[in-house]
């Protein structure tokens, strides 16, 4: 499988902490993108990292990139309420097509 | 801000019926998508379009499935004869990407639920 894998599964916290997710992929990437998933709602579009980046920042969001482990991390700090959603890491692959992993679900507890 | 729209947000079918879903990709956007997700389950490829033609597709896009741009906005996904496991979220996407562009995101509607009883 190319797919994307993300660890944890499930991830539950208080509000403030900082919520680290982790993704680990197969192939060669382009770039490799983060989406977050609000339960029963569509995908939203969160920050690209490319493939000769090695870290970006947007906002409370830290995503790094190592492309000789094959991995990267997504970094939300000062968690809030509104980030409780699934979290989807999707690296897009060398025929420009994303591959999807299972998300890890991110509750924030007030 | 513009936004992909779909239509109907929930559509219900007979198992053997013909479904279309229907999808308006942000207007100056060249690449158009269509995904599923079978509740809980991760998201899933169908199928991509370019100047109007597939140019990828997974091998869950078979003989059962077809899209079409119609028109100048539209982007449609006909699914023939449905099944009880098609049911699930089906999710248009479109990207600005192109030659010309580096700009790879994409970006999502919201989804139509199709349920086949």
């Amino acid at each position: 499988s190319q797919q994307g894998e993300e660890d944890p599964q499930a991830l539950s916290i208080q509000e403030g902490e900082n919520a680290t997710m982790n993704c680990s992929y197969k192939t060669s990437i382009n770039n490799l993108q983060w989406y977050r998933q609000n339960s029963g709602r569509g995908l939203v579009h969160l920050i690209l990292i490319r493939s000769n980046e090695r870290e970006k920042h947007s906002g409370r969001l830290r995503v790094t990139l190592d492309t000789s482990k094959k991995s990267s991390s997504l970094l939300i700090t000062a968690s809030r309420a509104a980030d409780t959603a699934s979290y989807f890491c999707a690296p897009m692959d060398s025929n420009y097509q994303l591959i999807w992993g299972a998300g890890t679900k991110l509750i924030i507890k007030p | 801000e513009p936004e992909v729209t779909q239509t109907p947000s929930h559509q219900v079918t007979q198992m053997g019926q013909e479904v279309i879903l229907r999808c308006v990709p942000i207007s100056n956007h060249l690449y158009f998508y269509w995904y599923r997700q079978i509740l809980g389950q991760k998201v899933e490829f169908l199928v991509s379009f370019y100047n109007n033609e597939i140019s990828e597709k997974s091998e869950i896009f078979d003989d059962q499935f077809s899209v079409e741009r119609p028109d100048g906005s539209n982007f449609t996904l006909k699914i023939r004869s449905t099944k009880l496991e098609d049911s699930a979220m089906y999710f248009c996407a479109s990207s600005e990407w192109g030659v010309l562009s580096s700009s790879y995101e994409q970006y999502f509607g919201p989804g139509t639920r199709l349920t086949v009883t």
